[in-house]
C-alpha cells in the first residue's frame, strides 16, 4: 500500500528556507492519475493549501505563496520537495504531504506531518 | 478568513443525526465538488466523503455529503463518541486556481 513520509528540519530560523522532503513508497510517483501536494496547518488553525506538482514537473501554487515557495519533483529518488524561503513565524505549522486523486479532485492519501516552527 | 465558511462548533449525543454546513461561491462550489475530511487531534486528515455525496471505500455508510447551489453540507446519523473530530469541508476555487478550506468544525459528542 502506498505512503507518504515527510522529512526535514523541526526547526528553521527566521528569513531562512524551509525544506521538506516527501517520500513516497509501495508505489511508483509516476502517474497521470495524481498531483502531489502540500498543505499546512498552523498550531491550532485549519488547513492551508500551498501548491501541487505533477510527475511531469507542472505546477500550481497558492497565489500569495507563490513568491516564496518551489515545489518539485523527483521521480529518480519517488519523492517530491517543498522550499519556502524568507520564512517568519507565520510560517511555523505541521506540514502534510498528501496525493491528489486528478479525475475526482480530492486527497486520498496523507502523510503523517512534520512540525515546522520557525524561531531563533 | 477562510474561503469556504463552516460553524466552528457542533454537538450532538450519542446516536443522533447531526450536520454541518460549508458556504461557498459560484468559483468554487459553482463548478467544482466538495470534499469533507475528519481529523482526529494529532493526526493527518483523512477524506470521508469526495464528489460530494461519494464515500471512499472503508468510510461507513452513517457520513453522508451533500451539495446544492453553493453550499454544501455533512451529515452524520447514529452518532459516535469516536466521531468526536474536527471536519473540513474542502474544493477547488476556479478564480483563485487552488484548493480552498473551511475553517473546521468542531464535533463534541455528548
Amino acid at each position: 500500500q502506498l505512503q507518504l513520509q515527510e522529512s526535514g528540519p523541526g526547526l528553521v530560523k527566521p528569513s531562512e528556507t524551509l525544506s521538506l522532503t516527501c517520500s513516497v513508497s509501495g508505489g511508483s510517483i509516476i502517474s497521470s492519475s495524481y498531483y502531489w501536494g502540500w498543505i499546512r496547518q498552523p498550531p491550532g488553525k485549519g488547513l492551508e493549501w500551498i501548491g501541487r506538482v505533477s510527475y511531469s514537473g507542472r505546477t500550481n501554487y497558492k497565489s500569495s505563496l507563490k513568491s516564496r515557495v518551489t515545489i518539485s519533483v523527483d521521480t529518480s529518488k519517488n519523492q517530491f520537495s517543498l522550499k519556502v524561503t524568507s520564512v517568519t513565524a507565520a510560517d511555523s505549522a505541521v506540514y502534510f504531504c498528501a496525493r491528489e486523486v486528478h479525475l475526482w479532485q480530492y486527497f486520498d492519501l496523507w502523510g503523517q506531518g512534520n512540525v515546522v516552527t520557525v524561531s531563533s | 478568513q477562510s474561503v469556504l465558511t463552516q460553524p466552528p462548533s457542533a454537538s450532538g449525543t450519542p446516536g443522533q443525526r447531526v450536520t454541518i454546513s460549508c458556504s461557498g461561491s459560484r468559483s468554487n462550489f459553482g463548478g467544482n465538488s466538495a470534499n469533507w475530511y475528519q481529523q482526529v487531534p494529532g493526526t493527518a486528515p483523512k477524506v470521508l466523503i469526495y464528489n460530494s455525496n461519494q464515500r471512499p471505500s472503508g468510510v461507513p455508510d452513517r457520513f453522508s455529503g451533500s451539495k446544492s447551489g453553493t453550499s454544501a453540507s455533512l451529515a452524520i446519523s447514529g452518532l459516535q463518541s469516536e466521531d468526536e473530530a474536527d471536519y473540513y469541508c474542502a474544493a477547488w476555487d476556479d478564480s483563485l486556481k487552488g484548493w480552498v478550506f473551511g475553517g473546521g468544525t468542531k464535533l463534541t459528542v455528548l
